[in-house]
């Protein structure tokens, strides 16, 4: 099982430039979400999903938005890339409510200049 | 509302030393709990989850938490560091049958020889 699969691997953006960050998982999970991992503050949840179609905000969503056109694939956007942004990014699918657990993916390091 | 509390953001034990890392939650139902790892430069895979029942849960890799609802903690416990053990961990709560989890900010054990 290759379960959650994200690329790229490593990103360098200029200030300004748009991009994808691709997200997919092959366990037919009905959550997804997306985190930012910054040094002291732990994983933020940036937007969720909890099938497709619906998308929802977390706690961090500006200057990035999400869809889920399938059960498979939740892409990040970043509009206009920031400074701000940089940091590395977590997908994770879940198989439901309450007491399953989340699973992730390896990461995206992304760096804005 | 859910929130959870790391206290340290670095521990140092010496090698065969006990394993002690500390976590506080707070949650308005009772909570599903979680521990995470992440090594260097990889995604975050799961310890152990406490749901229901036996408040003793024993995870991977040796490693066991408690939940106590009275002190509203989870704190991970192993009775013997071993090098491998150096890496981050994440404790995080998931109040019922909410979706999103939340993650305090980490803390980074460091095993010395």
């Amino acid at each position: 099982n290759a379960g959650v699969t994200q690329t790229p691997k490593f990103q360098v953006l200029k200030t300004g430039q748009s991009m994808t960050l691709q997200c997919a998982q092959d366990m037919n999970h009905e959550y997804m979400s997306w985190y930012r991992q910054d040094p002291g503050m732990g994983l933020r949840l940036i937007h969720y999903s909890v099938g497709a179609g619906i998308t929802d905000q977390g706690e961090v969503p500006n200057g990035y938005n999400v869809s889920r056109s399938t059960t498979e694939d939740f892409p990040l956007r970043l509009l206009s890339a920031a400074p701000s942004q940089t940091s590395v990014y977590f997908c994770a699918s879940t198989l439901g409510q309450g007491r399953t657990e989340a699973f992730f993916g390896q990461g995206t390091r992304l760096t804005v200049v | 509302a859910q929130s959870v509390t790391q206290l340290g953001s670095h521990v140092s034990v010496s090698e065969g030393a006990l394993v002690l890392l500390r976590c506080n939650y707070s949650s308005s139902v009772p909570p599903y709990l979680f521990w995470y790892v992440q090594y260097p430069n990889q995604g975050l895979q799961l310890l152990l989850k406490y749901t229901t029942g036996a408040t003793l849960v024993k995870g991977i890799n040796g490693f066991e938490a408690e939940f106590k609802k009275s002190e509203t903690s989870f704190h991970l416990t192993k009775p013997s560091a071993h090098m491998s053990d150096a890496a981050e961990y994440f404790c995080a709560v998931r109040s019922g049958g909410y979706q999103k989890v939340t993650f305090g900010t980490g803390t980074k054990l460091q095993v010395i020889p």
